[in-house]
Parts: C-alpha cells; sequence; structure tokens
C-alpha cells in the first residue's frame, strides 16, 4: 500500500541550530513529493515540491529537501532554525496518475530559545 | 487576501444534529478536497472533486456527503454528526496543471 512514514514525532532544536526531518515513502514507482508547514489552527503552506530532475530543491522560509531514490527518502533541511519555525511539518506524496496526496502523520518541530 | 475560505472557523454541533462546512475559493481551481484531521495526526482525505466530478475515498462513511454547485463553492454535509467527528476540517483546491495546493484556515468542529 502506499503509504508516507515520518519516523520523529517531535523534534526539539536549539534556535540557530541546524534542522533535518525525515520523510521515507513506499510506492511502486517515484510520486511527487511535498512539504507542508502547519501552524496551530492553522491550514496548511506548501514549503517545497519534488516532480523530477535536480534532487535538491529549494523552498520558501530557506527550507530545502533532498530527494533519494535508492533510501525512498525526501527529508527536510534547513541550516538555521528560527523560533518561528515551530510547527507542524507534514510530508505528502501522490502519483502523478492520481490526484489523492497522502500525509506523513507530522512531525511537530519544538524551538528551545 | 484568503483565497480559499472557510466558514465558520469554528462550528460546535449537538451529536446528531446535521451540520454544513463551507469552502469558497477565489482562484477558479478546477481541483478542490475535503480533508479530515484529527488533534496529532496527518489530514486524511475524505473526497474530492475534479470539475463537477465527485470522487469519493473508499473509507469515507457515508455520514459525509458532499456538494459542489459551481467552481467557487463546495459544501460539506455531516448528515449526523458522532463524538468521533470532532475534528478541523480543511478545504484545499488546485488548478488541474498546477501542483501548488491552497488550503483554507480550516473549521474546527465541535460535537456536544
Amino acid at each position: 500500500a502506499q503509504s508516507v512514514t515520518q519516523p520523529d514525532i517531535h523534534i526539539t532544536v536549539s534556535e540557530g541550530a541546524s534542522l533535518e526531518l525525515r520523510c521515507n515513502y513506499s510506492y511502486g514507482a517515484t510520486p511527487y513529493l511535498f512539504w507542508y508547514v502547519q501552524s496551530p489552527g492553522q491550514g496548511l503552506q506548501l514549503l517545497l515540491k519534488y516532480f523530477s530532475g535536480d534532487t535538491l530543491v529549494q523552498g520558501i522560509k530557506g527550507f530545502e529537501a533532498e530527494f533519494k531514490r535508492s533510501q525512498s527518502s525526501f527529508n527536510l533541511r534547513k541550516p538555521s532554525v528560527h523560533w518561528s519555525d515551530a510547527a507542524e511539518y507534514f510530508c505528502a506524496a501522490r502519483m502523478d496518475s492520481s490526484y489523492k496526496l497522502i500525509f506523513g502523520s507530522g512531525t511537530r518541530l519544538l524551538v528551545r530559545p | 487576501d484568503a483565497m480559499v475560505i472557510q466558514n465558520p472557523r469554528y462550528q460546535v454541533t449537538q451529536f446528531g444534529k446535521p451540520v454544513t462546512l463551507s469552502c469558497s475559493q477565489t482562484l477558479n481551481h478546477n481541483v478542490m478536497y475535503w480533508y479530515q484531521q484529527k488533534s496529532s495526526q496527518a489530514p486524511k482525505l475524505l473526497f474530492h472533486y475534479y470539475d463537477k466530478d465527485f470522487n469519493n475515498e473508499a473509507d469515507t462513511p457515508d455520514n459525509f456527503q458532499s456538494r459542489r454547485p459551481n467552481t467557487s463553492f463546495c459544501f460539506l454535509d455531516i448528515r449526523s454528526p458522532g463524538l468521533g467527528d470532532a475534528a478541523m476540517y480543511l478545504c484545499a483546491t488546485h488548478r488541474a496543471d498546477n501542483e501548488k495546493l491552497f488550503f483554507g484556515s480550516g473549521t474546527q468542529l465541535s460535537v456536544l
């Protein structure tokens, strides 16, 4: 079955430290991949997406993600975290033949001052 | 300016009392989705429209219905809400030829 896995439920980092959020997918072929951010009580905002081509994609707010086919992973990174980055982060995927977007269970990011 | 608008922001209903949530968009997008998101969980797709074509997820309860009278509006009807239906309901849209999904701020539904 198609699935998206985010193994870390919570991550806490200090402000200014680097960040990596993990995402793995299970699909028969390479899906389209996305990272979304959700602040409390809000809808989701797209950070970045990967369809094909360059495996390192740049997004908004200084985020980037790297697609690794051999590991079925699409990890999100940021070199220096700001307090305003504290939020819930969702990895998502869908096949190009479907409009169904499947979300991972999310990773809650906490930022220490 | 908000482009996907969900009303109301908070909705309280009674157990078994029908409730309707609304979503409107100013983007003229042909694809619209309804997601259910329970506390600390991932959004779960309930159904989506491609124009007027309705697509129901296999595990969406019959208690949930949807209407899309025109491109701009989409409604989620919960015929007999149970306590387990308390959740955030998210509407999202995108153009069929563009992957960027626009989400509304959601409606937080409470069932008493």
